[in-house]
């Protein structure tokens, strides 16, 4: 099947500053990416969908200044922490399709960020 | 508001014992619904679609409009089986988690 990745797959950092996470889809071309946040314990929350080329949407609720998402290409996509701090930190995952977010999800392994 | 609740966070049954999942949803179109599983120290895949109408690892879910359920079925538990299992549903781009619930299959 088709394989994501994502990297780093944990970073801790310093209240303040900002931590990149990348998604990579290694052998098929992701029309669409999302990103997740999952809380311990609870459910995966879509933060934003991007399509290659054009702007990410965000979710209500999450703020597009502090988590900016790049889909430069049709294999990768960046997620940027900007300015972070404790309650930012959580797993991070992101998901790709090869459709215009119609197809099949395919997941990475999450990025556990912790912010000191 | 579209939602997804697997009521159960914890599930526990024998090894050869029937396991019944529960999934309901909320929703005002024609769902699109899906079971993911995680096992451990693994990533999140698909296990099964409705739209499929397939059985994968003995796995099936049945679609119930009447009773908005999804719930995930398997006659015969193995311990193998035992990950964390997400119902979800589709709305046009975007998929909609459930809560997940752990199932644990004891020898």
């Amino acid at each position: 099947g088709a394989v994501v990745s994502q990297h780093p797959s944990r970073v801790i950092c310093k209240s303040g500053t900002s931590v990149k996470i990348e998604c990579r889809s290694l052998d098929f071309q992701a029309t669409t990416m999302f990103w997740y946040r999952q809380f311990p314990k609870q459910s995966l929350m879509l933060m934003a969908t991007s399509n290659e080329g054009s702007k990410a949407t965000y979710e209500q609720g999450v703020e597009k200044d502090k988590f900016l998402i790049n889909h430069a290409s049709l294999t990768l996509s960046t997620l940027t922490v900007t300015s972070a701090h404790p309650e930012d930190s959580s797993f991070y995952i992101c998901s790709a399709s090869q459709g215009l977010g119609g197809g099949e999800q395919f997941f990475g392994p999450g990025t556990r960020l912790t912010v000191l | 508001a579209q939602r997804v609740t697997q009521p159960e966070k914890l599930l526990s049954v024998f090894k050869g014992a029937p396991v019944e999942l529960k999934c309901n949803y909320s929703y005002s179109g024609s769902p699109e619904l899906f079971w993911y599983v995680q096992y451990s120290r693994q990533r999140l895949q698909l296990l099964l679609r409705h739209i499929s109408r397939e059985s994968i690892k003995g796995f099936t879910a049945d679609l119930n409009k009447g009773e908005t359920s999804f719930h995930l079925k398997k006659p015969f538990a193995q311990e193998e089986d035992s990950a964390m299992y997400y119902c979800a549903l589709r709305q046009g781009f975007k998929t909609i988690f459930g809560a997940g619930t752990r199932l644990f299959v004891k020898a």
